[in-house]
């Protein structure tokens, strides 16, 4: 089955720098890449994902790449701000007829921005 | 467009005893998904409806933990008996038939004493 790994699992950053994500995932078969927010006491919330053939998709201060070649992908938040403040999870799922399927999760990354 | 509603929100109970949780998904949301995460680890996936059907269960942990879906619209997960190592907050989740984005309800968190 998939499996999917996620550093670093904390990251502290200035107020105004970026910061940056990475997950590595093992089945080739993965083709739906969604990155999920979730603030403290909170649901998880979708903030940008990405599909097997795109190589990288921006939405104004974030960014995610993807290395099909190297099955690894990456989340990119731009001008940090204090509300970026949450833990991300990456995921790799892949699609069947009926939708996507399950999804994989990485570990998350705790994100603090120090203002 | 009201989202993924869970109940209870939170629930404490001994070990040995049941519990219930209730998930309703997004109005005409064909695909239901239950997920759990387990002190601070990964959100694991559970199983996946289809509609009535399970379509995949197989991150079901064992037989204590039953999910329904009768007549396709909300969802109940009963663990019957709870155990210390069920604790941890369950996520539902939703999607449309053909659909790729899943969202997700606030989560029941589950304490077993």
């Amino acid at each position: 089955g998939e499996n999917v790994e996620q550093h670093p699992s904390t990251l502290s950053v200035q107020e105004g720098d970026s910061a940056v994500i990475k997950c590595t995932y093992s089945d080739s078969a993965s083709n739906y890449f969604p990155w999920y927010k979730q603030e403290l006491g909170k649901r998880p919330q979708l903030i940008i994902d990405i599909r097997s053939n795109v190589g990288e998709k921006k939405d104004q201060r974030i960014a995610v790449t993807l290395n099909k070649t190297a099955k690894h992908f990456s989340l990119h938040i731009t001008e940090t701000q204090p509300e970026d403040s949450a833990v991300y999870f990456c995921a790799a799922s892949s699609r069947s007829n009926f939708g996507n399927e399950k999804l994989t999760f990485g570990t998350g990354t705790r994100l603090t921005i120090i203002p | 467009e009201a989202g993924v509603t869970q109940f209870p929100s939170h629930s404490v109970i001994e070990k040995g005893q049941t519990v219930t949780l209730r998930c309703d998904p997004i109005s005409g949301h064909d695909n239901l998904y239950w997920y759990r995460r387990v002190m601070g680890k990964e959100i694991k996936f559970l199983l996946h409806f289809v509609k009535e059907s399970k379509q995949d269960e197989s991150g079901m942990p064992n037989n204590r933990f039953l999910a329904e879906r009768t007549g396709g619209t909300y969802s109940t997960l009963k663990v019957q008996p709870a155990e210390l190592e069920d604790s941890g907050v369950y996520f539902c989740a939703s999607s449309l038939f053909g659909g790729e984005t899943q969202y997700f309800g606030p989560g029941t968190r589950l304490l077993v004493l």
